[in-house]
């Protein structure tokens, strides 16, 4: 199965600060790049996501950079809030399915 | 609006037992479906997913089966659990194919196997 490469495995970061995480890609044939939040013991929930043709898109806090060059995208959480402590999952997919990263969780500390 | 229900919640199964977990979905038509298995402090994997109704691709070879009797119905079943089948199932639906393609997940099925 094709993999998509996600880091860090945790983070920990201060309230306020800015969490910050990565993914790599192998295969290009994928036009869709989407990020999931989940809670513990809940499904994963749609957060934000993006196509390749846009380098940057941004709603609230939220925040993902693609750089197809480099087949990297991350996702950038400013201001950073308890309440944003989760498990975040990048996907990348086209058709009918999406591969999944292998989760950053992010504990956020006031 | 649309729904997504899968039960048990939590299950705990000796080894060698079978398995049957269901899923369904409300309030849309000809959704596509999946199976994901979420193992402790790991990703998801997906291991099943189905366009249609008895159209079914596996993406991981193992002792598991999924079927689709009806449109809105995804069952994941087992002859045989097996130790490493523990872990969180995860049922969810899209609808419409290419870009943008949103998935909805469920609550999930906390499986035990001992």
């Amino acid at each position: 199965q094709q993999q998509v490469k996600q880091s860090p495995q945790s983070l920990i970061v201060q309230k306020g600060g800015i969490s910050i995480i990565n993914c790599a890609y192998e295969n290009t044939a994928f036009d869709y790049f989407p990020w999931y939040q989940q809670f513990p013991g809940k499904g994963p929930a749609l957060l934000i996501a993006i196509r390749p043709d846009v380098s940057e898109k941004k709603e609230g806090r939220f925040t993902i950079s693609f750089n197809k060059s480099a087949k990297q995208f991350s996702l950038h959480i400013m201001d950073s809030q308890p309440g944003d402590s989760a498990t975040y999952f990048c996907a990348r997919g086209n058709t009918d399915k999406l591969i999944f990263g292998t989760g950053t969780r992010l504990q956020v500390f006031p | 609006s649309q729904t997504i229900h899968q039960w048990p919640a939590t299950l705990v199964q000796p080894v060698g037992s079978p398995l049957s977990l269901e899923c369904t979905v409300e309030g849309t038509s000809n959704p596509n479906l999946y199976w994901y298995r979420q193992a402790a402090g790991r990703g998801l994997q997906l291991l099943f997913y189905s366009v249609g109704i008895g159209q079914i691709s596996s993406e991981v070879p193992q002792n598991l089966s999924a079927s689709r009797p009806q449109d809105r119905q995804f069952i994941l079943s087992s002859k045989k659990l097996l130790l490493s089948d523990s872990g969180f199932y995860l049922c969810a639906w899209s609808v419409g194919t290419g870009s943008l393609e949103t998935q909805y997940f469920g609550p999930g099925t906390r499986l035990l196997v001992l």
